[in-house]
């Protein structure tokens, strides 16, 4: 089980450019939920999704974010028209249960997302 | 609204000795669980220990246990015996039982001295 992958580890975009970052869960999870952390910061919520519904967003911003989890495929975050506090690390988590307090949640190494 | 709170920027042992991390959250439920994380320098957050708030026993991984306090909502970490690998960043994090994300701390850094 090659657990959660998430990729590209390390992406550099220039302003207004847009960010796609990818999430594979772990095989059998079929939720997923993306956080961010800014330097310094903890991680923040920002949404979770299952296999096509998109079932809580309320951590992501209202403009320029958006996430898909589709039947076939990786979920994905995008962010159009990046700035320059885009720049942060964002994590991958995925649980086999819609309770993380009881399923727990296993993450990915992170994409670094660097914005210049 | 949940909040989770680490007093401690960053804290340091030296190797073979006992530290403790602190936590302490705000919540007005009675069902929910609390972690704690680990991220080295390698960014991967690695579930450390986990409490549920409705058994009143502290939880244990070999050298690592917490104590829970659950009318003072407190929950640090004791690392035993410390070694050059426990040396990371420390997450504290709640989830409340009818929510499925987890509210994070910002994190104490420890520092391992050989």
């Amino acid at each position: 089980n090659a657990g959660v992958m998430q990729n590209p580890r390390h992406l550099v975009r220039r302003r207004g450019q847009e960010a796609r970052l990818r999430c594979s869960p772990m095989k059998g999870h079929s939720h997923v939920y993306w956080y961010r952390q800014l330097p310094e910061e903890g991680l923040k919520f920002m949404v979770y999704l299952q296999k096509e519904n998109i079932i809580d967003e309320s951590g992501m911003p209202k403009e320029r974010f958006s996430a898909e989890f589709p039947k076939e495929g990786p979920s994905i975050l995008r962010i159009q028209q990046v700035v320059r506090g885009d720049s942060a690390a964002y994590f991958c988590a995925s649980s086999p249960g819609q309770a993380p307090g009881v399923y727990g949640y296993t993450f990915g190494s992170g994409t670094r997302l660097t914005v210049v | 609204a949940q909040t989770v709170t680490q007093s401690q920027p960053e804290m340091s042992v030296q190797e073979a000795e006992t530290v403790t991390l602190s936590c302490t959250y705000d919540t007005s439920e009675s069902d929910y669980y609390l972690f704690w994380y680990k991220q080295p320098p390698s960014r991967q957050m690695i579930l450390v220990i986990r409490q549920e708030a409705y058994k009143q026993q502290n939880a244990t991984e070999n050298r690592f246990s917490v104590n829970f306090q659950k009318a003072a909502k407190s929950f640090s970490l004791k690392i035993s015996d410390s070694q050059l690998g426990d040396a990371a960043m420390y997450f504290c994090a709640y989830n409340g039982g009818a929510t499925n994300k987890l509210i994070f701390g910002t994190g104490t850094l420890l520092a391992v001295q050989p």
